[in-house]
């Protein structure tokens, strides 16, 4: 089985902190997506990567970045973290194709 | 904006019984994807239907899909108190690999 590993389950971070959340994938997707769900908005696409070091801007990019320097690791990156990102952010991966994505457990992410 | 809406927001049944969530979108798509989350985890993926299918069965899932509506139904027969999670349906356009999520389905099973 696919496995998208996200590395922290719970983070707590301070407002101006820089925070780097990770994911790995172990099946040689090409395609990975970084999301954030909020309770009545639902899942919104932030970023998302075709290849090793392409990525594209999802529907709320502004306040975040990604890298992509290995095809298993897509790094989500919050330069300065404010209070309104907090939320749970989640990283799936997926094959080309007619084929669904695979997620992480998720990572709960808590400025203060 | 969402381009899948799940109808109802939450649903309450007995075990046993059948339960039916829908969703609605707004553009032309490539296929159309359900998950499951348990509260607090990932998504886990259920099942796809692509955009000329109508009908597709997975175990005690069944969807359906009508483009003319622009509209697509998840049924879960016989349903178990595992089945207790949030369901999103979600819509891949004709060009490109992004899904766009609607709001979800809260499904309580009781025992």
């Amino acid at each position: 089985d696919v496995k998208v590993t996200q590395s922290s389950r719970y983070l707590v971070k301070r407002t101006g902190e820089k925070v780097f959340l990770e994911c790995v994938q172990d099946m040689d997707h090409e395609n990975m997506f970084w999301y954030r769900q909020d309770p009545g908005l639902g899942l919104r696409l932030i970023y998302f990567s075709y290849d090793v070091k392409m990525k594209e801007k999802g529907d709320i990019p502004e306040g975040y970045s990604v890298s992509r320097e290995k095809k298993e690791r897509f790094s989500l990156i919050l330069e300065s973290a404010s209070t309104n990102q907090t939320s749970m952010y989640l990283c799936a991966s997926k094959t080309g194709g007619d084929y669904g994505y695979t997620f992480g457990s998720g990572t709960r992410l808590t400025v203060v | 904006s969402q381009q899948g809406e799940e109808d109802p927001q939450a649903l309450s049944i007995q075990e046993g019984e059948n339960a039916t969530m829908n969703c609605s979108y707004k553009t032309s798509i490539n296929n159309l994807q359900w998950y499951r989350q348990n509260s607090g985890r990932g998504l886990v993926h259920l099942i796809l239907i692509r955009s000329n299918e109508r009908e597709k069965h997975s175990g005690r899932l069944r969807v359906t899909l009508d483009t003319s509506k622009k509209s697509s139904s998840l049924l879960i027969t016989a349903s178990r108190a595992a089945d207790t999670a949030s369901y999103f349906c979600a819509t891949r356009k004709a060009a490109g690999n992004k899904l766009t999520f609607g709001g979800g389905t809260r499904v309580l099973v009781k025992p």
